[in-house]
């Protein structure tokens, strides 16, 4: 099993849609887990932290389900602004402070 | 805000060369990164560099390539005999300190490309 991964999409809504992403994890040390925006050749740009159950910031809100080792993004009343590929990360467990990204998840979002 | 630079933005290269990509990360951080992304495929880790060594490096990271902070702000990632399969976008990152709260910022990244 990948350590993160995450379906690639492409998913495809309509405006003012909610869509929600997964993502899920092999490595039950991980205490960290975010999620980055990343726009087409630009980095990663930090969306939101999860570090316990959940967190919520808007529109956003991430969930992390350590039983079942999946971390989700929920994103409400989605914007043309809000195309992008999502990415998942959590740090290893060498305490490095490495990031373990998945492969991303493509979002259009359609007038 | 403060962010982290990275140059050049773009580095065309013929392969067997060397190349060096720069990155300043934010001034008060202390743990630095770099990774490297294929088009089209997912971000990979390359190497943590800590207190002047490096704590962690994957298995891309071989011989050929080596990190060094030659002052107190740049932070460099050398390539000394660049491959067709090392065309990527390099991204160096920074956090301010070890804790898993503690969030890795991103530069622009540098797109080298080899030929």
């Amino acid at each position: 099993r990948k350590e993160v991964e995450q379906d690639p999409g492409p998913f495809n809504v309509p405006e003012g849609a909610t869509v929600a992403f997964n993502c899920t994890y092999s490595n039950s040390a991980s205490q960290s887990f975010f999620w980055y925006r990343q726009d087409c050749r630009k980095e990663p740009k930090l969306l939101m932290s999860v570090y316990s159950s959940g967190n919520e910031d808007g529109r956003f809100t991430a969930q992390l389900n350590r039983a079942s080792q999946y971390i989700s993004l929920l994103i409400r009343d989605s914007k043309l602004s809000d195309s992008a590929t999502y990415l998942c990360a959590g740090y290893g467990s060498s305490n490095t402070g490495k990031l373990i990204f998945g492969q991303g998840t493509t979002l259009q979002v359609k007038p | 805000e403060p962010e982290v630079t990275q140059t050049p933005s773009h580095q065309v290269t013929q392969m067997g060369q060397e190349v060096i990509l720069r990155c300043v990360p934010i001034s008060n951080h202390l743990y630095f990164y770099w990774y490297r992304q294929i088009l089209g495929q997912k971000v990979e880790f390359l190497v943590s560099f800590y207190n002047n060594e490096i704590s962690e490096k994957s298995e891309i990271f071989d011989d050929q390539f080596s990190v060094e902070r030659p002052d107190g702000s740049n932070f460099t990632l050398k390539i000394r005999s660049t491959k067709l399969e090392d065309s990527a976008m390099y991204f160096c990152a920074s956090r301010v300190g070890s804790s898993g709260k503690n969030i890795q910022y991103f530069g622009a990244g540098t797109r080298l490309s080899v030929l």
